[in-house]
């Protein structure tokens, strides 16, 4: 089966402008989580979506937000770019929210950020 | 808020030589531990996790991990490396939160295996 797709794969963007990234998952998945890749920062988690509402929500500022749809797509947003949310974007999804079923936590290949 | 701990940063080692790569964890509850490897301009694989049962757990490509509750650790082994093993390998911890689960990730290993 598809694994989860995440478009664009690279994004070059200026400061001050705000951009719109996309994760779709395995068909079936219901549940849909972001993480923020830096190599200061590491993987921290953004948020994760669960039947189109926002379940969790990691430590990052307003400008972070988040959606997803009625067939399990999310898209991420962030607004009012700075240099510093330069990072890989990894989408991740799984059957459901319960521990066991993050067995079935698959990434994507991730959007790559640039902020210039 | 649970933390993971990867004790190296970077681990050269040499083809069909054997490798432990190192991860501590914080929490004294229950947990469930994962380990992760990154490929380049890739996104994250599950080679292996804990969630209960027997402590010494057998993943993907040869490797295995240890859960060890006294010591809160989860350390990774392979016996023979390759070189296509080469790559960055994540410790993680599932958090709950919410009424789900996070995943709490450490800072990651670089894998060299030289020929």
């Amino acid at each position: 089966k598809a694994g989860v797709t995440q478009t664009p794969r690279y994004l070059i963007k200026t400061r001050g402008q705000q951009v719109t990234l996309s994760c779709s998952p395995i068909s079936g998945h219901r549940s849909v989580s972001w993480y923020q890749q830096t190599p200061g920062q590491g993987l921290q988690f953004l948020f994760e979506y669960f039947s189109e509402t926002q379940r969790n929500k990691g430590n990052f500022p307003g400008r972070f937000s988040g959606r997803q749809f009625s067939n399990s797509r999310s898209e991420m947003n962030v607004s009012t770019l700075e240099l510093g949310d330069s990072a890989l974007y990894l989408c991740a999804s799984s059957f459901g929210l319960r521990a066991r079923e993050i067995r079935g936590y698959t990434f994507g290949s991730g959007t790559r950020l640039t902020v210039v | 808020a649970q933390s993971v701990t990867q004790l190296d940063s970077q681990v050269p080692v040499f083809e069909e030589a054997p490798v432990e790569l190192r991860c501590n964890y914080s929490s004294s509850v229950s947990v469930y531990l994962f380990w992760y490897v990154q490929y380049p301009n890739q996104g994250l694989q599950l080679l292996l996790k804990y969630l209960s049962g027997s402590t010494l757990v057998k993943g993907i490509n040869g490797f295995e991990a240890e859960f060890n509750k006294s010591q809160t650790s989860f350390h990774l082994r392979k016996p023979s490396v390759h070189i296509s093993d080469t790559a960055e390998y994540f410790c993680a911890v599932s958090e709950p939160q919410g009424g789900s689960e996070k995943l709490v990730f450490g800072k990651g290993t670089k894998l060299t295996v030289n020929p």
